[in-house]
Parts: structure tokens; C-alpha cells; sequence
């Protein structure tokens, strides 16, 4: 069973350029969580998904930071007119259902560096 | 609002010396509590969890034990290796929330 899987790994690019994220869940997880780590610190949460549905978003910036989880394909996070302060590292994590007893299964990671 | 502190790195070992990064937290109700390791350039590892208070979490020769009258879960182990080198995230979940809220970290090192 391949665990989370996301691509790119390593992304690079330049101010106002647009980043997309992928991010393929565990075979059987319905959940999927956005976490961004800031050199030298710890994660925090962004968005949280199930299929075609946002549940809880309240880490997401205002402003363009979005994301989605369609009934086919990966869950993206896109991130528009990329700023030097967008650079980090993006995991995504995944869970089979939502409860306290739950594990999140974490991605390697993409690291987004704009230049 | 829930948070988690932990004790300040890089943290550094000779190989077999007894290990304990200290963690608390602060939070509503009865959370679980985690604990996350990661490896250079990779993602976080569950290294082992515990859900109600004085539960013993244990995996790899790592022990940590839930405690609600210090809001502590300290991670321990006996005797490190030089593989054990990596960052350690404690952590915590309630049960009105899916998401998990991380402490900063603490960089581990061990010296052979």
C-alpha cells in the first residue's frame, strides 16, 4: 500500500508566478490535510478536505491560497502571484475517517523556494 | 487556545546517553497527544501516540506518558544511536478538531 504521495517534490519559482501542489491520498483515505512548515519551525495546519468539500479552512491565507479535493485526482493547493514569503515547506496528510483516534499519514513534502 | 510548548533544541547526545525533550501543552477538554519525528529531507514519521490520560506511548525504545496533572507528555528513551538523529514534533488533537497543533520542534543530535 504507497503512502501519500505529492509532487513535486521541489518547485521552484518566481515572484507572481503561480505554484500548484498535488497531493494523492492513501489507497482508502478520504481526508486530506495541508500543513506548511516555515524554516526552523513547526507545521501548520491550512485546510482540511474530504472529497469535493472544504471542512475546515481557518488556517488558509485570505487571499491567494486556495485548494481542492475532486471526486477524481489529487488534492491540489494553489497558491497565485507567489511572494518570497510563500517559501516552505507543503505537506499533505491523509486518514481513512475523521476522529480523535485517527492518524494522519504524512507526505514527504513539496518545497516551494521563490525567488 | 490549544497550544503546544516544547523544549528548545538542537539538542545534542552522545551515542547510548539517556534522552528527554520535554513537552505541555495547553488545551480544551481531553486531546490526544503525538509524537512526530523527521528525518532529514523527508516528512513526519507518527513515532507513537497516546489518547487518555496515563496512557504509555512506546515505539523504537521512545516511551512517552500521558499526563493530565502537569499537561505533560515528555518524550524518553534509554539509550540513543546515531540514526536517531532527526527533528521531534510533539504534538496534540482535540476532539472538536481534525487538525493537529504542532510544537516548534527540537533538532536532536547524537555523536558516536
Amino acid at each position: 500500500n504507497a503512502g501519500v504521495m505529492q509532487n513535486p517534490r521541489h518547485l521552484v519559482r518566481r515572484r507572481g508566478q503561480e505554484a500548484r501542489l498535488r497531493c494523492s491520498p492513501m489507497k482508502g483515505h478520504s481526508h486530506v490535510y495541508w500543513y506548511r512548515q516555515l524554516p526552523e519551525e513547526g507545521l501548520k495546519f491550512m485546510v482540511y478536505l474530504q472529497k469535493e468539500n472544504i471542512i475546515d479552512e481557518s488556517g488558509m491565507p485570505k487571499e491567494r491560497f486556495s485548494a481542492e479535493f475532486p471526486k477524481e485526482g489529487p488534492s491540489i493547493l494553489r497558491i497565485q502571484q507567489v511572494v518570497r514569503g510563500d517559501s516552505a515547506a507543503y505537506f499533505c496528510a491523509s486518514s481513512p475517517f475523521r476522529g480523535i483516534e485517527d492518524t494522519q499519514y504524512f507526505g514527504p513534502g513539496t518545497r516551494l523556494t521563490v525567488l | 487556545g490549544n497550544s503546544v510548548t516544547q523544549m528548545e533544541g538542537p539538542v545534542t547526545l552522545s551515542e547510548e546517553a539517556f534522552l528527554t525533550i520535554n513537552c505541555t501543552y495547553t488545551a480544551t477538554g481531553y486531546p490526544s497527544l503525538f509524537w512526530y519525528v523527521q528525518y532529514p529531507g523527508e516528512g513526519l514519521q507518527l513515532l507513537l501516540k497516546a489518547t487518555k490520560a496515563d496512557d504509555k506511548g512506546s515505539n523504537k525504545g521512545f516511551e512517552a506518558t500521558y499526563r493530565k496533572e502537569t499537561t505533560s507528555f515528555h518524550l524518553e528513551k534509554g539509550s540513543v544511536q546515531v540514526s536517531d538523529s532527526a527533528v521531534y514534533f510533539c504534538a496534540l488533537r482535540t476532539s472538536s478538531a481534525s487538525k493537529i497543533i504542532f510544537g516548534s520542534g527540537t533538532r536532536l543530535s547524537i555523536r558516536p
